[in-house]
């Protein structure tokens, strides 16, 4: 079983849909959470950390479970551009250094 | 430099050739990790080196990878006696400060290196 569990859909959604992710993670280690963007045959880039109180930014929105080991993003009125991986990401202390350890990604197409 | 540069972008190898690929992190980065992605898949840690001091390489898949950081900036990973399987764009990342510190966790990405072994 991988650390980071994602659907890896893809998830098909007209422009304009709020469209929701969900990821769960296994090590209770884990101290910190990120989602990244994967844009088709570029680099991650980190979009933005999640807080158990839950975070928004503009039209996306996180939250983290604790408790449940669970995180979300929520991502409200699609637009074209938001077509890409969205990659969950926990961070844990690991010998010495801070370990990234990712799911392997959501497709998200949206559609005209 | 202003970001993270890797070399060759691009590397279609015979499977049982030796490659090497380079990473050249953010100047006066203290953290550089390397990742592979393979087709479909999330980036997976390869190892991690703080300066020079490499202090995690559980993440090589076998004894046919080495990576080295000489002189705590330019990184290079080789591969010798390529397999199909390594077949993935190689990812490496810097972040500028190192252990627990706050932003150890904030990493830059390079565009990646993509293999190819035929």
């Amino acid at each position: 079983r991988k650390e980071v569990e994602q659907d890896p859909g893809p998830f098909n959604v007209p422009e304009g849909a709020t469209v929701a992710f969900n990821c769960t993670y296994s090590n209770s280690a884990s101290q910190s959470f990120f989602w990244y963007r994967q844009d088709c045959r570029k680099e991650p880039k980190l979009l933005m950390s999640v807080y158990s109180s839950g975070n928004e930014d503009g039209r996306f929105t996180a939250q983290l479970n604790r408790a449940s080991q669970y995180i979300s993003l929520l991502i409200r009125d699609s637009k074209l551009s938001d077509s890409a991986t969205y990659l969950c990401v926990v961070n844990r202390m690991n010998t010495g250094f801070q370990k990234l350890v990712f799911g392997t990604g959501t497709r998200l197409l949206v559609s005209p | 430099g202003a970001g993270v540069s890797q070399s060759p972008r691009y590397k279609v190898a015979k499977r049982g050739q030796d490659v090497a690929l380079r990473c050249d992190p953010i100047s006066g980065h203290v953290s550089l990790f390397w990742y592979q992605q393979a087709l479909g898949q999330g980036p997976e840690f390869l190892t991690y080196f703080q300066n020079e001091a490499q202090l995690d390489k559980s993440g090589l898949p076998s004894d046919r990878f080495f990576a080295e950081r000489p002189e705590g900036s330019v990184s290079t990973l080789k591969i010798q006696r390529t397999q199909q399987e390594d077949s993935a764009v190689y990812l490496c990342a810097s972040s500028l400060v190192a252990g627990a510190a706050r932003g150890a966790n904030v990493l830059t990405f390079g565009a990646g290196s993509r293999l190819t072994v035929l």
